[in-house]
């Protein structure tokens, strides 16, 4: 079955230190993968996306994600956290085009920040 | 370049009381639509998406309807609400073909009392 986990409901990390989102994913054909970041009472905008090429991709916010094939994994990091990057984050993973697009989505994971 | 909107942005409505949320993109033609449910610690739930006028297909059993007037119109309704219904609906669309980049509304917040 496709799936995608995030194992992290919840967390938190201080400000200018170094973030790592998980996200594991259960797909039968080749990924398309995406980050999508949610503020409160706010729809969800698209952070970066993978679809093929370079496994390491750059996205808006300065956030990247690496895709590890071996490990069905497409993490999402940040060298620096500010405190506005506060907010829920989901992983998604889709094919290509019609029903098959259809993206699943990660339960999220919502990320503190402290002063 | 496109947009989308849904309104109303915050609903509260009695229990077995009608529902339409609405959704309308500008700036493109033929999109995918969709309909996504967040419930609190459970992620986005697809309901219905539609890739064409009238054409509509529902993911899971429930108390809602989707209909598609128009090609960049989308409509969430339900006859008779149940508590269960409350929630934070998404409205988005991606282009009809390729790969399904979603672009969000900003959401319809239900409550049902």
């Amino acid at each position: 079955a496709q799936s995608v986990t995030q194992p992290d409901i919840h967390i938190t990390v201080s400000e200018g230190a170094s973030l790592e989102l998980r996200c594991n994913y259960s797909y039968g054909a080749t990924p398309y993968l995406f980050w999508y970041v949610q503020s409160p009472g706010q729809g969800l905008q698209l952070l970066l996306k993978y679809f093929s090429g370079d496994t390491l991709v750059q996205g808006i916010k300065g956030f990247e994600a690496e895709f590890k094939r071996s490990q069905s994994s497409f993490n999402l990091r940040k060298p620096s956290v500010h405190w506005s990057d506060a907010a829920e984050y989901f992983c998604a993973v889709g094919g290509n085009g019609g029903s098959q697009g259809n993206l699943i989505f990660g339960k999220g994971t919502k990320l503190s920040v402290k002063p | 370049s496109q947009t989308i909107h849904q309104w109303p942005a915050t609903l509260v409505q009695p229990v077995g009381s009608p529902l339409s949320l609405e959704c309308t993109v500008e700036g493109t033609s033929n999109p995918n639509l969709y309909w996504y449910r967040q419930a609190a610690g459970r992620g986005l739930q697809l309901l219905f998406y539609s890739v064409g006028i009238g054409q509509i297909s529902s993911e899971v059993p429930q108390n809602l309807s989707a209909s598609r007037p128009q090609d960049r119109q989308f409509i969430l309704s339900s006859k008779k609400l149940l508590l269960s219904d409350s929630g934070f609906y998404l409205c988005a669309w991606s282009r009809f073909s390729g790969a399904n980049v979603l672009t969000f509304g900003a959401g319809s917040r239900l409550t049902v009392l």
